[in-house]
């Protein structure tokens, strides 16, 4: 089956620069996507790693490693509104559903 | 444009009712997923529809099912409600669906079964 574990909760304070890690058990899928979800709202998309290496949106980076089945989202200059939980995730080839990681609530500390 | 939208935002029904949650996609959008999300088990494929037609389903009895209308919107049914039903169900849109594409998420219905 298809699995993809995150660490439950990490912190970190305000400025500095958070790694989140997703291990992944699949064959054959499109690509890794990030989401992020503040409490009691919906699930935004962060980034989409379609090949292996990192991509960069503003102060996100997403980097995936097909080899390693692993990938990260590295979240710099971190602010208070960044506490939320974020989500990896991925398609299997040839399905159009998403499996979603266990989840990663990050906390952002003054 | 107007984002996905799902209602009712909550509910509350008692064991052994049905309930039928309705999402309308982003207009252009063919493509509906459905998750369930619980605390303890993060968010789960229910199933997925595009024109009118499920391509995959999770792995949920048959208590759950959905269907989509051919202008996109799609409704799920919960029939015979149990307490393990209580959950936060999301629905995403899409173009096209699929892994390599961007899905957009409603706010969700919370469902409460007591």
């Amino acid at each position: 089956g298809q699995s993809l574990e995150q660490p439950s909760e990490v912190t970190a304070v305000e400025g500095a620069i958070v790694q989140i890690n997703c291990t992944y058990q699949t064959s054959g899928f499109y690509g890794l996507s990030w989401y992020q979800q503040h409490d009691g709202g919906a699930p935004t998309f962060l980034s989409y790693n379609a090949l292996d290496g990192l991509e960069e949106t503003g102060r996100f980076s997403s980097f995936l490693s097909r080899s390693d089945s692993y990938g990260y989202l590295l979240l710099q200059e971190l602010q208070m509104k960044d506490s939320a939980s974020y989500f990896c995730a991925l398609s299997t080839s040839g399905t159009y559903k998403y499996i979603f990681g266990t989840g990663t609530r990050l906390k952002v500390l003054a | 444009k107007a984002g996905v939208t799902q209602t009712p935002r909550y509910l509350i029904k008692t064991r052994g009712q049905q309930v039928t949650l309705s999402c309308s996609p982003i207009s252009g959008h063919r493509s509906v997923s459905w998750y369930q999300q619980t605390p303890g088990q993060g968010l789960q494929f229910l199933f997925e529809y595009f024109s009118e037609t499920q391509r995959n389903k999770g792995n949920f009895p048959g208590r759950f099912s959905g269907r989509q209308f051919s202008n996109s919107r799609s409704e799920m049914n919960v029939s015979t409600l149990e307490l393990g039903d209580s959950a936060l169900y999301l629905c995403a849109s899409s173009p096209l669906g699929g892994g390599n594409t961007e899905a957009f998420f409603g706010q969700g219905t919370r469902l409460t079964v007591v």
